[in-house]
């Protein structure tokens, strides 16, 4: 089993809408959470990093975190089709340096 | 322009033949590494440095070698490339103490690796 499982999709979604991503994780060590977003043939940009149960708005996106649950999400809210994109999440151990990527989950916006 | 560069972006390459993918940043970024992404397996890290001289194993290490003798290289080598290493693979930079301490990680565009 996956330490970190996430829905591939495609989701698709009419401009304007909510995309509503997650991830579920296994291992009660992990303390740091990320979402990346990537472009086709680009690699991952940073889109939220968060270390704390709780919600972290930033524009558009909003993160939540729910350790005691071991899932994490992402809200894109206002849709547009420049979020056509793959959504990655990723999170850290406590004093580590590794991040273990989810497999992504692509999204695709309609005008 | 602050920026993690790969080269070569795409190469078909036979069993065997050694072959290195070289990385540069350019924003004395401390930690670096590679990673390998595959369908439906997501990115998996190859290996990790911490600073020059400093690399360690990460998930998926065996038939890869790394070196960091300047801070801003860290070249990805492929002693003996085998089909299972084709691959899309990218190198990454954090600031000092790695990606926890913000969460970021630079990513360079990605070279796409097949070996037949």
């Amino acid at each position: 089993q996956k330490e970190v499982e996430q829905d591939p999709g495609p989701l698709s979604v009419p401009e304007g809408a909510i995309v509503s991503l997650n991830c579920t994780y296994s291992n009660s060590a992990f303390q740091y959470f990320m979402w990346y977003r990537q472009y086709s043939r680009k690699g991952p940009e940073l889109l939220m990093y968060t270390y704390s149960s709780g919600n972290k708005e930033d524009g558009r996106f909003t993160a939540q975190v729910d350790k005691s649950s071991k899932y994490i999400s992402l809200f894109i809210r206002d849709s547009q089709p420049s979020d056509s994109a793959t959504y990655l999440c990723a999170m850290i151990r406590a004093a580590g340096n590794k991040l273990t990527f989810g497999g992504g989950t692509r999204v695709l916006v309609k005008p | 322009e602050a920026q993690v560069t790969q080269n070569p972006r795409y190469l078909i390459t036979v069993t065997g033949k050694k072959l290195t993918v070289t990385c540069s940043q350019n924003m004395n970024h401390e930690y670096m590494s590679w990673y390998r992404q595959d369908p439906g397996l997501g990115l998996r890290q190859i290996y990790y440095s911490m600073n020059v001289e400093v690399t360690d194993k990460g998930d998926v290490p065996e038939g890869y070698k790394v070196s960091r003798k300047e801070k801003r290289n860290f070249p990805l080598i492929l002693e003996s490339p085998s089909p299972n290493q084709t691959s899309l693979y990218f190198c990454a930079s954090s600031l000092s103490g790695g990606p926890a301490n913000t969460g970021e990680l630079f990513f360079g565009e990605g070279s796409r690796l097949t070996v037949l």
